[in-house]
C-alpha cells in the first residue's frame, strides 16, 4: 500500500499524559499536513510541511501541541499534558507542491481519547 | 476568515434516487475547491474544480463549480447503499496550502 499511514489508529490515555503520533506521507510527496476532526465537524488544518520546513501553524495550535518532520520524510505530531478537549480524530495528508493542481491525500488517521 | 457551508447537514434516500449536495464558499483569493468522500475513515479524494462551468465527471457523480456566485454542487445519480458516507467540501486559497472544510453533509441512501 502506497498511501499515506498513520500509527497508532487508536489511542487511549489519561488527562495530562503525553502522547505521540506518527504519519508516513506518500514517498514522492513534499507537503506533509496535520488536521484535526471533532464530531460532526469537518477537518481544521493543524499545520503543515514543505520538505522538513514547518512553514504554517493555525492558532488551533498551542503550545502542547509540537509537529516535526525531522528528514523531510515522515512527521510527528506531540501533544503534551493532555486535557479531555484534545479527543478527536487527528488526519495526516500529503500532496506534491504543484500550485493550483495540487491534492491532499489523507491517511486513516489516529483517533484520540482523552480520559 | 474563510467560510465554506454545506447543505444539507443530513439526506437520507433511497437506492436509485439522485441527490444533489451543496457548498458555498467565501474566500479571499480562491485557488480551487475539492470534494471529498469520508466512510468512518480517512477522506477520498473525489473531485478538484478550479474553473467555472466545467463539470467534472467519475462514474455516476459529477460536480460543477460557479466562481461568480461562489458555489459548487455534488451530483450523484442512481444512488447506491455504498454512496452513503459524509461528503466534505473544501477550498483552497489565497498563498496557504491549507484546506478549509465545511462541517459536511451526512447521505444515508436506504435499500
Amino acid at each position: 500500500d502506497t498511501g499515506v499511514s498513520q500509527n497508532p489508529r487508536h489511542k487511549i490515555t489519561k488527562r495530562g499524559q503525553n502522547v505521540t503520533f506518527r504519519c508516513d506521507p506518500i514517498s514522492e510527496h513534499n507537503r506533509l499536513y496535520w488536521y484535526r476532526q471533532t464530531l460532526g465537524q469537518g477537518p481544521e488544518f493543524l499545520t503543515y510541511f514543505q520538505n522538513e520546513a514547518q512553514l504554517e501553524k493555525s492558532r488551533l495550535l498551542s503550545d502542547r501541541f509540537s509537529a516535526e518532520r525531522p528528514k523531510g520524510s515522515f512527521s510527528t505530531l506531540e501533544i503534551q499534558r493532555t486535557e479531555q478537549g484534545d479527543s478527536a480524530m487527528y488526519l495526516c495528508a500529503s500532496s506534491l507542491a504543484g500550485g493550483f493542481q495540487e491534492t491532499q491525500y489523507f491517511g486513516p488517521g489516529t483517533r484520540l481519547l482523552v480520559l | 476568515e474563510d467560510k465554506v457551508v454545506q447543505s444539507p447537514l443530513s439526506l437520507v434516500v433511497h437506492e436509485g434516487d439522485t441527490v444533489t449536495l451543496n457548498c458555498s464558499y467565501e474566500v479571499t483569493n480562491f485557488r480551487s475547491l475539492l470534494w471529498y468522500k469520508q466512510e468512518k475513515k480517512a477522506p477520498t479524494f473525489l473531485f478538484m474544480l478550479t474553473s467555472s462551468g466545467i463539470e467534472k465527471k467519475s462514474g455516476r457523480l459529477s460536480s460543477i463549480l460557479d466562481k461568480k456566485e461562489l458555489f459548487s454542487i455534488l451530483n450523484i445519480t442512481a444512488t447506491q447503499t455504498g454512496d452513503s458516507a459524509v461528503y466534505l467540501c473544501a477550498v483552497k486559497s489565497g498563498a496557504n496550502s491549507k484546506l478549509t472544510f465545511g462541517k459536511g453533509i451526512t447521505l444515508s441512501v436506504r435499500p
